[in-house]
């Protein structure tokens, strides 16, 4: 069975750094690409980050850009999202999500981590 | 970078046939065939029903159907069952490298 588990999260206050951790099993993690969906409570899906299969190609939203880095290690079939400069409005259910094809992306998210929630206040 | 849009809200009664619109532009919905749905239940992760516009994921009943006509995507859900209330997002790859969702449609069933 293909899972994603998630760990990281929890409350900082503005400026604080955290980093969120995605372990995959059930499949061949180091041929697809993984992407970081978020969304603020009550509000829609966001997507933010994404990083090919071997990590040489990451791609982000310009909401997040230069603030929070997407990373993986092959080795340990994990994904990283590194959160720095954090603000009130990425307040949000963090999911990683597996994209459908083979060396990809084909941009859809066949398989989703549990989310986990980053709330950033003072 | 903006989201692509979706009407709020739908309703249908059982059993009818209803069509929700995503509307994008040509740099992301117009401009390839990545345009994915997603169904949420409330407290639910979204899952994946609909990806290459039209090709259904494993396992989603075929009363689910997708189609694009120039920059705005459709998801068709036929023989509505109290079981399709929840929200739906469509999500499209843009030229910018991005993926871009709607806001989301929340699917009553009356």
């Amino acid at each position: 069975q293909e899972t994603l588990v998630q760990s990281g999260g929890g409350v900082v206050q503005p400026g604080a750094s955290l980093r969120l951790s995605c372990v995959a099993s059930g499949f061949s993690f180091n041929v697809y690409g993984i992407h970081w969906v978020r969304q603020a409570p009550g509000k829609g899906l966001e997507w933010v980050a994404f990083i090919r299969s071997d990590g040489n190609e990451r791609y982000y939203a310009d909401s997040v850009k230069g603030r929070l880095t997407i990373s993986r290690d092959n080795y340990k079939d994990t994904v990283f999202l590194q959160m720095n400069s954090l603000r009130p409005d990425d307040t949000s259910v963090y999911y990683c999500a597996k994209d459908l094809k083979v060396r990809g992306p084909a941009g859809a998210f066949d398989i989703w981590g549990q989310g986990t929630m980053v709330v950033v206040s003072s | 970078q903006s989201a692509l849009t979706q009407p709020a809200s739908v309703s249908g009664s059982p059993g009818q046939s209803i069509t929700l619109s995503c509307t994008g532009t040509s740099s992301d919905v117009g401009n390839d065939n990545l345009v994915s749905w997603y169904q949420q239940h409330p407290g639910q992760v979204p899952k994946l029903l609909i990806y290459e516009v039209s090709k259904r994921s494993p396992g989603i009943s075929s009363r689910f159907s997708g189609s694009k006509s120039g920059n705005t995507a459709s998801l068709t859900i036929s023989g509505l069952q109290a079981e399709d209330e929840a929200d739906y997002y469509c999500c499209s790859y843009a030229v910018s490298r991005t993926w871009l969702f709607g806001g989301g449609t929340k699917l009553t069933v009356l």
